[in-house]
């Protein structure tokens, strides 16, 4: 099964600030990767899908990219509403898989 | 909408059996998954269709039954280690991303 990994597993910001967030898979998934975000207490919401395309309603402020094995999330500046959890999760082969998540919180 | 339901609680080697009800439009045409989160852990996907985690698939049986726009989960013989909140989830356009969640239900295994 794909493993992925996410870097780094805490990041402390602040508003304002740029974050960058890593995804690597064990293999290959070309773009088929997808970022959500979670906050306490909630489901997972989609942010991006096939690696760098935003889903409906999500704030330009979030950006994917990458393809093969190594991605990134970028969030050009964060709001109070973007401290949460994010996972990426690759759908290139079953089973379907989810990295174990990175932490943005407020420094 | 999705709304999980079942138990809260379990006894160990029991049967979990879960529904999740969809509303406010057909089931037909998408693809469905059970995705669960440990407390305090990661998501982990449980399966969709035919289609299982590795971990899981000799225990688990997943299906949809459209007349009643309800997926369905089945797990055998729960451990300790099945204690998590139970997410049912959407495909995104027939891709294997989730876009449409329900608000989870916590199973308990004790």
């Amino acid at each position: 099964e794909i493993v992925l990994t996410q870097s780094p597993a805490t990041l402390s910001l602040s508003p304002g600030e740029g974050a960058t967030l890593s995804c690597r898979a064990s293999q290959s998934i070309s773009d088929y990767l997808a970022w959500y975000q979670q906050k306490p207490g909630q489901a997972p919401r989609l942010l991006i899908y096939d690696a760098s395309n935003r889903a409906t309603g999500v704030a330009a402020r979030f950006s994917g990219s990458g393809s093969g094995t190594a991605f990134t999330l970028t969030i050009a500046y964060l709001e109070s509403e973007d401290f949460a959890v994010y996972y990426c999760q690759q759908r290139s082969d079953w089973p379907y898989t989810f990295g174990q998540g990175t932490k943005v919180e407020i420094k | 909408q999705l709304q999980e339901s079942g138990p809260g609680l379990m006894k160990p080697a029991d049967t979990l059996s879960l529904t999740c009800t969809v509303s406010g439009g057909s089931m037909n045409n998408y693809y469905w998954s059970w995705i669960r989160q440990s407390p305090g852990k990661g998501l982990e996907w449980i399966g969709s269709g035919t289609k299982y985690s590795s971990s899981l698939k000799s225990r688990v049986t997943i299906y949809v039954d459209t007349s009643k726009n309800q997926l369905s989960l089945d797990l055998t013989s729960v451990t300790a280690a099945d204690t998590a909140i139970y997410y049912c989830a959407r495909h995104y356009s027939g891709r294997g991303y989730f876009d449409y969640w329900g608000q989870g239900i916590l199973v308990t295994v004790s």
